[in-house]
C-alpha cells in the first residue's frame, strides 16, 4: 500500500492561508490522493480527492504535483475551527475492496 | 441526511466479556467500513462490507472479532473475551461512492 509523510505538526495564524504538504512517491497511476480531517473525540471529515488534476471545493484546494509524487492541502481562509488532525490518505482500491489507510497525520493548530 | 451513527458511544467492560457494538448508516449507503483508533494514532483498517458482503477483513480482526451486517443495512461489530490491548475509538463509516463518511465512534476502555 502506498504511504505518505507528512510533518507531524504546523501552526497557521487565523485569517491566513494554511498550506499543508504531503509526499506520496510511491503513489500507484490509478490510486487517489484523499484528505481527512479529525477534530478531536470526532469521526474523521472528509475534505477533499485528487488523481491528477488540481481539485476545489467549498472547504479546500488540493494541488498534485505533475509527477503525482506530492501534494498540498490549501485552506485559504483559515479560521480557529479549523484545527484538526489532517490525514493524507492514498486509497487502495483492488480486489472488490477498498480501504482508507491513515498514516499519523498531522496536526495543525490555527491560533487567534 | 441524518449521518452515520454508533451506539453505544462508551462502553466500559471488565477484561474476559463480550461486547458488541452497533452502526448505522447513512440511508442507502451500500458500503461500510470499520476502524479502529488507538491514542495518538490514525484509524487503522478493520473490515469492509458492499451490502451484506464481507469483502475484506484486516489481520487486526482476530478470531474474537466478528462483524456483521445481516441485511446489508446496520452492522455490528463482536468482540469476545476483551483484553486490555482492545481498548480503543471503535470507528464506523459508509460510503455509496468514494467519500467515506465517519460516525462518532464508540470508544471502549477495558479494565
Amino acid at each position: 500500500d502506498a504511504k505518505t509523510t507528512q510533518p507531524p505538526s504546523m501552526d497557521c495564524a487565523e485569517g491566513r492561508a494554511a498550506n499543508l504538504p504531503c509526499n506520496h512517491s510511491t503513489i500507484s497511476g490509478n490510486e487517489y490522493v484523499y484528505w481527512y480531517r479529525q477534530i478531536h473525540s470526532q469521526g474523521p471529515q472528509y475534505i477533499i480527492h485528487g488523481l491528477k488534476n488540481n481539485e476545489t471545493n467549498e472547504m479546500a484546494s488540493l494541488i498534485i504535483t505533475e509527477d503525482r509524487k506530492s501534494s498540498t492541502l490549501i485552506l485559504p481562509h483559515a479560521t480557529l475551527r479549523d484545527t484538526a488532525v489532517y490525514y493524507c490518505i492514498v486509497r487502495v482500491a483492488r480486489g472488490g475492496s477498498e480501504k482508507l489507510v491513515f498514516g499519523k497525520g498531522m496536526k495543525l493548530t490555527v491560533n487567534p | 441526511d441524518t449521518g452515520v451513527s454508533q451506539n453505544p458511544r462508551h462502553k466500559i467492560t471488565k477484561r474476559g466479556q463480550n461486547v458488541t457494538f452497533r452502526c448505522d448508516p447513512i440511508s442507502e449507503h451500500n458500503r461500510l467500513y470499520w476502524y479502529r483508533q488507538t491514542l495518538g494514532q490514525g484509524p487503522e483498517f478493520l473490515t469492509y462490507f458492499q451490502n451484506e458482503a464481507q469483502l475484506e477483513k484486516s489481520r487486526l480482526l482476530s478470531d474474537r472479532f466478528s462483524a456483521e451486517r445481516p441485511k446489508g443495512s446496520f452492522s455490528t461489530l463482536e468482540i469476545q473475551r476483551t483484553e486490555q490491548g482492545d481498548s480503543a475509538m471503535y470507528l464506523c463509516a459508509s460510503s455509496l461512492d468514494s467519500k467515506q463518511y465517519f460516525g462518532p465512534g464508540t470508544r471502549l476502555t477495558v479494565t
